[in-house]
């Protein structure tokens, strides 16, 4: 069963507008990571924050974290044409319990229009 | 470095055959994770190797197998393919954890028909 849930299921902006994603999860978690895959390829790394931090940056990305509310958001900043792509949070929580593995969310299919 | 590869890039089998898919991890990466994409139920984790023995498992059928070599290599083997086996192959790679930031390979593409 899917952990995350991310919203909306799809986004369209104007290149250099900004694009924010949200993912909401259920259970505990050790970290959250949000994941970014062009064209049904593999998946790229964008950014780890785990659950003790709140917010965390990596060059036009800025990632959030609210375990209270169980949600996470991603925002891209001044989006490319090249940030055309689907996005996925995952969601890491080791129990050592031989189950342990990413739980993604079904994604958010972000084009960004010239 | 290398990333991580899979071979072959795409596969058509039929119902009822067999089919092994191979992953190379990223060197010096010793865990090798398993992942099926499908339109209907997204991204779901099968299972993780570590050290040429399976640390995690997700909830897949037994059909669904694999193994690791000591050069940390995976295979995954599908036996009796169903149509709804039908999907993208992803295998990752990392340092430690099968819930630490995973390094993705391009994946295998598999239709069974």
């Amino acid at each position: 069963s899917q952990q995350g849930e991310e919203d909306p299921q799809a986004l369209s902006i104007q290149e250099g507008e900004n694009a924010t994603m949200n993912c909401s999860y259920k259970t505990s978690i050790n970290n959250l990571q949000w994941y970014r895959q062009n064209s049904g390829r593999g998946l790229v790394h964008l950014i780890l924050i785990r659950s003790n931090e709140r917010e965390k940056h990596s060059g036009r990305l800025r990632v959030t974290l609210d375990t209270s509310k169980k949600s996470s958001s991603l925002l891209i900043t001044a989006s490319r044409a090249a940030d055309t792509a689907s996005y996925f949070c995952a969601t890491g929580m080791y129990s050592g319990g031989g189950a342990d593995g990413l739980t993604f969310g079904k994604g958010t299919h972000l084009i960004i229009q010239p | 470095k290398a990333g991580v590869t899979q071979t072959p890039r795409y596969l058509i089998k039929t119902r009822g055959q067999q089919v092994t898919l191979s992953c190379s991890p990223i060197s010096g990466h010793r865990s090798v994770s398993w992942y099926q994409q499908t339109p209907g139920q997204g991204l779901q984790f099968l299972f993780e190797y570590f050290s040429e023995t399976q640390r995690n498992k997700g909830n897949f059928p037994g059909r669904f197998s694999g193994r690791q070599f000591s050069n940390s290599r995976s295979e995954m083997n599908v036996s009796t393919l169903e149509l709804g086996d039908s999907a993208l192959y992803l295998c990752a790679s990392s340092f430690g954890l099968a819930t630490d930031t995973q390094y993705f390979g391009p994946g295998t593409r598999l239709t069974v028909l």
